[in-house]
């Protein structure tokens, strides 16, 4: 079974700081995204990366950053967290040329 | 932008009842997708349709292409309490290359009675 783990469940931080969302896949996926999910506007797509250290924006990139120095590694970066940021957090992972998209198990972040 | 719009926002049936949501997008997709999100948890793939007009099953749910490839539906036959939780379309542009970039609905929350 795929398997998408996220550093955090649940996570507080305040206005300004740098946050660090955390995610790993153990399929050798080559494609990785990131999701934030708010109620009424499903998923929408932050960032991508199809392959390593390659990383394109989705649909809202501004405020966010990605690294991926390694292939089962996919990070999100918020470089000065903002009350807006306040959401879920998805991360998935997927094969090329397979849409079918693995899902991990979330982060609610709240910046206060 | 491209957008896959759905509907209703929300629905909630006695248990035995049907359901059925719907996915619209503005462009013509290579395929649609359906996720299904329990109450808490993460989304996980259901199906996905490819062919112009397409009609799968699994047990008691239909799922529908339409003909020009912008439409598709779910339907829940005889609703059960597991059947709660969001359920969301996606679906890949054309053109879009190997990146599997997906537009997602907004997702239709179906609530069941006993």
């Amino acid at each position: 079974d795929v398997k998408v783990t996220q550093s955090s469940r649940y996570l507080v931080k305040r206005t300004g700081e740098k946050v660090f969302l955390e995610c790993v896949q153990d399929m050798d996926h080559e494609n990785m995204f990131w999701y934030r999910q708010d109620p009424g506007l499903g998923l929408r797509l932050i960032y991508f990366s199809y392959d390593v250290k390659m990383k394109e924006k989705g649909d809202i990139p501004e405020g966010y950053s990605v690294s991926r120095e390694k292939k089962e590694r996919f990070s999100l970066i918020l470089e000065s967290a903002s009350t807006n940021q306040t959401s879920m957090y998805l991360c998935a992972s997927s094969l090329p040329g397979l849409d079918e998209q693995y899902f991990g198990p979330g982060t609610r972040l709240t910046v206060t | 932008g491209q957008q896959v719009m759905q509907i209703p926002q929300y629905q909630h049936v006695q248990e035995g009842e049907d359901f059925t949501t719907y996915c619209n997008s503005s462009t013509t997709l290579s395929n649609i997708q359906w996720y299904k999100q329990r109450p808490g948890g993460h989304p996980v793939f259901l199906i996905q349709l490819v062919k112009s007009g397409e009609v799968k099953k699994q047990k008691r749910l239909t799922f529908q292409f339409g003909e020009a490839k912008k439409n598709s539906s779910l339907h829940i036959t005889a609703t059960q309490t597991t059947d709660v939780g969001t359920y969301f379309c996606a679906g890949r542009l054309p053109f879009s290359g190997g990146y599997n970039k997906l537009i997602f609905g907004a997702g239709t929350r179906l609530a069941v009675h006993p």
